[in-house]
């Protein structure tokens, strides 16, 4: 049992590349969801998924699209990436209670 | 949490001293809150939750406190250990909602 699993760890890209960030879970959770985290800040909701084929966003979503058509994955995709980018993106997943598990991270620098 | 963008604050204690890291909630509608431990370079790991039909509750070595009234949350620690320095954060939600409104996080340094 994994948990939450991320690929890439760490990631560049330039200013107008696009990219998707991986996420998947073993546990057979529902709710997924993606956060950012910047320096000296706590994490911010990008998008979320309660199930397959559903997802809504959440504080800061713009710039990011999500999908959801299995269970156990829920990508991240930066249809254009911008420097504003640069953070640290979290997946999380829960079952049916709320505490969510995290993942260990990608870190993301935008030139 | 209120999440205000400030500078990490940092509580420095030593070894075997109690802990106690505050947090502050601004939505009054929240019903159930997390606090969550996060080592440099890793996500964040679970800790202890609460629901708010409780003020308190006990883990292995750690407390959560709840206050509603002014929306106020606190972990102790007891017996701090160097495996405890990490940055922590709380967040809370309401039932069913389970997007996560995070704190701006505590730096907990433990000198040996």
């Amino acid at each position: 049992n994994a948990g939450v699993t991320q690929t890439p760890k760490f990631q560049v890209l330039k200013t107008g590349q696009s990219m998707t960030l991986q996420c998947a879970q073993d546990m057979n959770h529902e709710y997924m969801s993606w956060y950012r985290q910047d320096p000296g800040m706590g994490l911010r909701l990008i998008h979320y998924s309660v199930g397959a084929g559903i997802t809504d966003q959440g504080e800061v979503p713009n710039g990011y699209n999500v999908s959801r058509s299995t269970t156990e994955d829920f990508p991240l995709r930066l249809l254009s990436a911008a420097p504003s980018q640069t953070s640290v993106y979290f997946c999380a997943s829960s079952s049916t209670t709320d505490t969510q598990y995290f993942g260990p991270g990608t870190r993301l620098t935008v030139l | 949490g209120e999440s205000v963008g400030l500078h990490l604050p940092t509580l420095s204690v030593q070894e075997g001293d109690n802990s106690i890291i505050n947090c502050a909630y601004s939505n009054s509608a929240s019903d159930y809150f997390i606090w969550y431990k996060q080592e440099s370079g890793k996500g964040p790991q679970f800790i202890i939750d609460i629901r708010s039909n409780m003020d308190k509750r006990q883990g292995q070595r750690v407390t959560v406190l709840l206050n509603k009234t002014v929306k106020h949350l606190s972990l102790q620690i007891a017996a701090t250990q160097p495996g405890d320095s990490a940055v922590y954060f709380c967040a809370d939600t309401t039932t069913g909602r389970r997007a996560l409104t995070f704190g701006s996080g505590t730096r907990l340094q433990v000198q040996p």
